[in-house]
């Protein structure tokens, strides 16, 4: 089973301010990776797959990018409605496995 | 577009079996594009993937909870199930079901459902 690490545990971040979230397999999966935004009493949503498509909808200000061992998930500049918890997820190998989670708050 | 609803019993005792149920709305079930699965998510902590199976009934687990899950799939109903044997309060937690694509990433989510473990 790889392991996903997410760092850091929580990001406290001001409205406008750009984030940088970190995640890192214990072996590689090449760019089967994906990043999901989770609110709180939601489900998960997707964000990106492939380490750096945006799905449907998602707003540019998200990026990924990365590969191998290490991706990050850039917010370029924080709306209101983007603290929230974030989490990866690789799909290279059976069981798929997901990072711990980032919180992003607001500071 | 497509919606996923899980239903199912929100109170299981200790050493029964907890069984929900996925309905999938506003698309084909049987599509060869995509796997269908179920994550959870225990209160306050991270996501871990259950199974996922395709239309044929294909199924693939998570090792950790092999021995205790069966997950069905009907596609008349348009629905696929989650079985899983002698639940203890480890195993409360929120359950998504999702669609998955190729196997891959999971979208869209169930709004999901609460599953407590108790007697």
């Amino acid at each position: 089973e790889i392991v996903m690490t997410q760092s850091p545990a929580t990001l406290s971040l001001s409205p406008g301010e750009r984030a940088t979230l970190s995640c890192r397999a214990s072996q590689s999966v090449s760019s089967d990776l994906a990043w999901y935004q989770q609110k709180p009493g939601q489900a998960p949503r997707l964000l990106i797959y492939g380490a750096s498509t945006r799905a449907t909808g998602v707003p540019a200000r998200f990026s990924g990018s990365g590969s191998g061992t290490e991706f990050t998930l850039t917010i370029s500049s924080l709306q209101s409605e983007d603290f929230a918890v974030y989490y990866c997820q690789e799909y290279s190998h059976w069981p798929q496995t997901f990072g711990q989670g980032t919180k992003v708050e607001i500071k | 577009q497509l919606q996923l609803q899980e239903s199912g019993p929100g109170l299981v005792k200790p050493s029964e079996t907890l069984s929900l149920t996925c309905a999938v709305s506003g698309g084909s079930i049987t599509s060869s594009a995509y796997y269908w699965g179920w994550i959870r998510q225990p209160p306050g902590k991270g996501l871990q993937w259950i199974g996922s199976i395709y239309y044929n009934g294909a199924t693939y687990y998570n090792p950790s909870l092999e021995s205790r899950v069966t997950i069905s799939v009907d596609t008349s109903k348009s629905q696929f199930s989650l079985k899983l044997r002698s639940v203890a309060a480890t195993d409360t937690a929120e359950y998504y079901c999702a669609r998955q694509t190729g196997g891959n990433w999971f979208d869209p989510w169930g709004q999901g459902t609460l599953v407590t473990v108790s007697s």
